[in-house]
């Protein structure tokens, strides 16, 4: 099983959809948890962290279930702009961080 | 200002050549952690530092290495590298504390012909 799974799309939707990306996680000792944006050809940008509690970062929501092993991450009011890979990130211990796949999300007119 | 700087951008190798790859931070962060990203897929660790301190992955190949002279720079040497190692290289740096969210270079797209 890999360690941070996502689905990896493409996710085709329209400017002013809410589009919504799943992740899980198998190391149960996880404690850090971030969203990455990664355009095609260039490196990783932090998106957001994403605390326990959830967070929210303009059209950006965040949520995190530790009991299910789960992160989401939610985009309301989809731009063009947000046509990218989205990565999910967890910490593997020893101050390693894992990557998944990643989800392609692709944003029409 | 780039906080991560990689070089070089591009890089053709032949097989079985040497090649290095360079990584320099200005953030002064412990961590620096050594990608390799293939098209479509994961960014894979292939080992990290923690300050001097060097962590191999166990799947990483024998033919890659790594040095951290000081806090600043960070290199990855393919002693031989084949057809399977072309990949985009990433070079990223994070701290120990808090929210260790890690900042990445603009990579080097390496191509082995």
């Amino acid at each position: 099983r890999k360690e941070v799974e996502q689905d990896p799309g493409p996710f085709n939707v329209p400017e002013g959809a809410t589009v919504a990306f799943n992740c899980t996680y198998s190391n149960s000792a996880s404690q850090s948890f971030f969203w990455y944006r990664q355009d095609c050809r260039k490196e990783p940008k932090l998106l957001m962290s994403v605390y326990s509690s959830g967070n929210e970062d303009g059209r950006f929501t965040a949520q995190l279930n530790r009991a299910s092993q789960y992160i989401s991450l939610l985009i309301r009011d989809s731009k063009l702009s947000d046509s990218a890979t989205y990565l999910c990130v967890c910490d593997g211990g020893y101050n390693k961080l894992i990557f998944g796949a990643g989800t392609r999300l692709a944003v029409h007119p | 200002d780039a906080m991560v700087i990689q070089n070089p951008r591009y890089q053709v190798t032949q097989f079985g050549k040497p090649v290095t790859l360079s990584c320099s931070q200005t953030l002064n962060h412990n961590v620096m952690y050594w990608y390799q990203q293939k098209s479509s897929q994961a960014p894979k660790l292939l080992f990290h530092y923690y300050d001097k301190d060097f962590n191999n992955e166990a799947d990483t190949p024998d033919n890659f290495q790594s040095r951290r002279p000081n806090t600043s720079f960070c290199f990855l040497d393919i002693r031989s590298p084949g057809l399977g190692d072309t990949a985009m290289y990433l070079c990223a740096t994070g701290q120990t504390t808090g929210a260790t969210e890690a900042f990445f270079g603009q990579g080097t797209r390496l191509t082995v012909v």
